[in-house]
């Protein structure tokens, strides 16, 4: 058990439009999910926390208005790149904590490339 | 662990050795560890986790040491094969949390 899923796996779209990712818990519930940007040979950078029914905590440079993170069940959280750029082209990866256990599981990720 | 910018460190083994990876941090206050391995174009996936408590803990062909006097973490993977080729990050959490910190990664590289 424990399967995380991402749609789109992979998406291209042209510059200045706005790009929704989804990440989903199969088989179990999770009241946080974590949101990460991964560029070329690098690691994995936190870009927020997303807690079921309430308001998703950014890290430090992470634009909260260009990056719209709504988690409005225990299985689904969705990142919203708005208004992209080919700067925002990247591999965005989500993972989510099962209730009560505080382990994470990791989706398979999106690869975002703007054009 | 520490980012290494653009270029991850390589470790390029030969099929059936024993490969040995290693990670840093800095923070004492971590206390949980866990080493992920990450194919191309996937996620992380889990292998191993290890408590502060512990020193070291077994899977299956996998060990994770862990040395807190100076903050560093071992993968060691036994009789390496072709399809343990992937990038492999530790990741660390702090005080029960649930945030996970990612070290730079390693890409091992088996040759047949």
């Amino acid at each position: 058990g424990a399967v995380v899923s991402q749609h789109p796996s992979r998406v291209i779209c042209k510059s200045g439009t706005s790009v929704k990712i989804e990440c989903r818990s199969l088989d179990f519930q999770a009241t946080t999910m974590f949101w990460y940007r991964q560029f070329p040979k690098q690691s994995l950078m936190l870009m927020a926390t997303s807690n079921e029914g309430s308001k998703a905590t950014y890290e430090q440079g992470v634009e909260k208005d260009k990056f719209l993170i709504n988690h409005a069940s225990l299985t689904l959280s969705t990142l919203t790149v708005t208004s992209a750029h080919p700067e925002d082209s990247s591999f965005y990866i989500c993972s989510a904590v099962r209730s009560g256990l505080g382990t994470q599981y990791f989706g398979p990720g999106t690869r975002l490339t703007v054009t | 662990g520490e980012s290494v910018g653009l270029h991850l460190p390589t470790l390029s083994v030969q099929e059936g050795d024993n490969s040995i990876i290693n990670c840093a941090y800095s923070n004492s206050a971590s206390d949980y560890f866990i080493w992920y391995k990450q194919e191309s174009g996937k996620g992380p996936q889990f292998i191993i986790d290890i408590r502060s408590n512990m020193d070291k803990r077994q899977g299956q062909r996998v060990t994770v040491l862990l040395n807190k006097t100076v903050k560093h973490l071992s993968l060691q993977i036994a009789a390496t094969q072709p399809g343990d080729s992937a990038v492999y990050f530790c990741a660390e959490i702090v005080n029960a949390g649930n945030m996970l910190t990612f070290g730079g990664g390693t890409r091992l590289m088996v040759k047949p």
